[in-house]
């Protein structure tokens, strides 16, 4: 299947501080792509919906300053935690569907970053 | 907004033994997904589903797209204990535009195999 890259998959990172994660659909271009959070044991919940060369589209609740969302080209999207506090400690995964006109559109998942912010 | 129920939650088996789970929605869809996720990793895509009333299968694996649209099922057949982990159903009705793509995950089913 389609293969989407995420980066980095661990990172620590001091309180008051910016982390960037980066998603890569490596075999085919996405226009969109989402991102999720997932606490442990929990199931995922979508936090934005990234545009490619537009604003990324975010969920009720989620902070649109806090959490930056940059798609600038057709294979990459970005993450941004901005000011990071411990209650942003989490596990975040980017996905991305298959263009509808390939008669695909089904979504695959990168391989999720842990943040955790001390 | 739309919600699904996946059920179990959790189910604990012996290898060896058939497992069914499956998600309800309150309202269409129109596709299905199951997804399988080991800890700390992403979620991997198992069957697709596109049409109401598909039935589809991947190996052990078979999965259906409900008539009503508004749910689905997914067998696993002589289970290992590699099929541990959390396997997660997620439908999308896709109007076009920025809504494409976006998709609703149920709560997940967690399933332990013993052998």
């Amino acid at each position: 299947g389609a293969v989407v890259s995420q980066h980095p998959s661990r990172v620590i990172c001091k309180s008051g501080t910016s982390v960037k994660i980066e998603c890569r659909s490596l075999d085919f271009q996405a226009t969109t792509m989402f991102w999720y959070r997932q606490f442990p044991k929990q199931s995922l919940m979508l936090m934005a919906t990234s545009n490619e060369g537009s604003k990324a589209t975010y969920e009720q609740g989620v902070e649109k300053d806090k959490f930056l969302i940059n798609h600038a080209s057709l294979t990459l999207s970005t993450l941004t935690v901005t000011s990071a506090h411990p209650e942003d400690s989490s596990f975040y995964i980017c996905s991305a569907r298959v263009p509808s006109g390939t008669g695909e559109g089904r979504a695959f998942f990168g391989q999720g970053t842990r943040l955790t912010v001390v | 907004g739309q919600q699904l129920n996946q059920s179990p939650q959790s189910m604990f088996i012996q290898e060896g033994e058939d497992v069914s789970m499956n998600c309800t929605s309150s309202s269409i869809f129109n596709t299905w997904l199951w997804y399988k996720q080991d800890p700390g990793e992403g979620p991997v895509l198992l069957i697709a589903l596109y049409k109401a009333g598909e039935l589809t299968s991947n190996g052990r694996l078979t999965a259906q797209f409900g008539i009503t649209r508004k749910d689905s099922f997914l067998n696993i057949s002589a289970s290992i204990p590699s099929d541990v982990g959390i396997y997660f159903c997620a439908g999308s009705y896709n109007a076009g535009g920025t809504s494409y793509g976006k998709l609703t995950f149920g709560q997940g089913t967690i399933l332990t195999v013993h052998p």
